[in-house]
């Protein structure tokens, strides 16, 4: 799978938008961005995918520029359980293995 | 109810010993996972089952051994514990669609925490 670059570390307010970037530059025209977030002392869990086109739902929004070389998760109104580490993961077509980075260890400031 | 559930949440023991880790989902899912999270918190996959036949083994040692009675099922068995071996292990499961495409969502268990003294 291809490598995905984060920040290791964001803070942002509570209740104001979150804008997680992602850099994917070697990312292949069939790799699906996937974010997966994981909560203090808790499993990962599933945010949201995409491909090409941006993608919202319940959660999040991710935002896919044009050349696909990088992404944006999108949290809308941060609240003080979104406080976790964000995965940004690239899956190959058909490719059942999550392969996790470091990700970005998101803190919210009440 | 739990999605997807391990036993035990804790586990303590001495180096050399064996011990196993259980895992069960009620989602009607196909395939299974064991991740290990280590001190560094780098989240790494071990092994996948599919219907319960082995189809990703990671290089994990042989000391590690899973074992899925039923497709709910995918049990961890380690022999001969070694320092190392600490580390959060998750379980996880997806349904696999035959037709391939983005891939699955997989749903993770809360954790094993084993430390080995």
């Amino acid at each position: 799978d291809a490598k995905t670059t984060q920040p290791n570390s964001m803070e942002s307010n509570e209740e104001e938008p979150v804008h997680l970037p992602c850099n994917h530059s070697t990312i292949s025209g069939t790799d699906y961005i996937h974010w997966y977030r994981q909560l203090p002392s808790q499993g990962p869990e599933y945010v949201i995918h995409g491909l090409t086109s941006n993608v919202n739902n319940r959660m999040a929004s991710l935002a896919i520029a044009e050349d696909r070389k990088s992404s944006t998760l999108i949290l809308h109104r941060a609240t003080l359980r979104d406080a976790a580490v964000y995965y940004c993961i690239l899956r190959a077509f058909g490719n059942e293995k999550l392969t996790f980075g470091t990700g970005t260890r998101l803190t919210i400031i009440p | 109810d739990t999605a997807v559930s391990q036993t035990p949440k804790y586990l303590v023991t001495q180096m050399g010993n064996d011990k196993s880790i259980k895992c069960e989902q009620n989602l009607g899912h196909d395939t299974m996972y064991w991740y290990k999270q280590d001190s560094k918190k780098f989240l790494k996959i071990m092994f996948s089952y599919n219907n319960k036949e082995l189809i990703i083994n990671e290089t994990v040692p042989n000391r590690f051994s899973p074992k899925s009675p039923d497709k709910a099922h995918l049990n961890l068995h380690i022999n001969s514990l070694e320092l190392g071996d600490s580390a959060v292990y998750f379980c996880a499961s997806s349904q696999t669609r035959t037709s391939g495409g983005a891939g699955e969502t997989q749903y993770f268990g809360p954790g094993t925490r084993l430390l080995v003294l």
